[in-house]
């Protein structure tokens, strides 16, 4: 099974920081990586797909970057609503498997 | 969008079964593959399990491989997961999710319970 790996595990970051969240998968999955947002209580919500395409509606300060084995989602100016948990997930071979989970925290 | 609306968790005691429904809105249903994610209080996301839009492909976590079947119902809309052995372990918060081809999971349930304790 391919396993994924994120970090950090705790992001501390102020409103306006740029931030990168990197995970990596323990073969290559080529580009097939997507990231997604979950805040408590509620299912998570996809941001990105195929590690750099932007789902619609979602806003354009988030992006994704990689191939491989390394991938990274950005944030270019932190807002209030952004401070949750995100995952990756690859999904080139099954069982699909996501990282651990990085929470994004308000410093 | 799609609407996905799970249902059938409950409390069960270790060993027991449960069968786990999500309704589709839409009559798209058999356009594409869904998943279920499951989430243990305070962890993080964990893929359990795939179907095909034809229902003719499934596909398991090493942790459910065997105890878990996935399947689906076209004349109700309807995504099963049944479930049996269940251990104190598959205790989470069980979501469906719509797999379009493009791989990214994009309409989630708002998920459903399972507690399995004695």
């Amino acid at each position: 099974d391919i396993q994924m790996t994120q970090s950090p595990s705790t992001l501390s970051a102020s409103v306006g920081d740029r931030v990168t969240i990197t995970c990596r998968a323990s073969q290559s999955i080529v580009g097939w990586l997507a990231w997604y947002q979950q805040k408590p209580g509620k299912a998570p919500k996809v941001l990105i797909h195929k590690a750099s395409s932007l789902e619609s509606g979602v806003p354009s300060r988030f992006s994704g970057s990689g191939s491989g084995t390394e991938f990274t989602l950005t944030i270019s100016s932190l807002q209030p609503d952004d401070f949750a948990t995100y995952y990756c997930r690859q999904y080139d071979s099954y069982p699909y498997t996501f990282g651990q989970g990085t929470k994004l925290e308000i410093k | 969008e799609v609407q996905l609306l799970e249902s059938g968790g409950g409390l069960v005691q270790p060993g027991g079964s449960l069968r786990l429904s999500c309704a589709a809105s839409g009559p798209t249903f058999s356009s594409y593959a869904m998943s279920w994610v499951r989430q243990a209080p305070g962890k993080g996301l964990e893929w359990v399990s795939a179907i095909s839009g034809s229902g003719s492909a499934t596909y398991y976590a090493d942790s459910v491989k065997g105890r878990f079947t996935i399947s689906r119902d076209y004349s109700k809309n309807t995504l099963y997961l049944q479930m049996i052995s269940l251990r104190a372990e598959d205790s989470a918060v069980y979501y469906c999710a719509k797999d379009p081809p493009n791989g990214s999971l994009d309409n989630w349930g708002q998920g459903t319970l399972v507690t399995v304790s004695s």
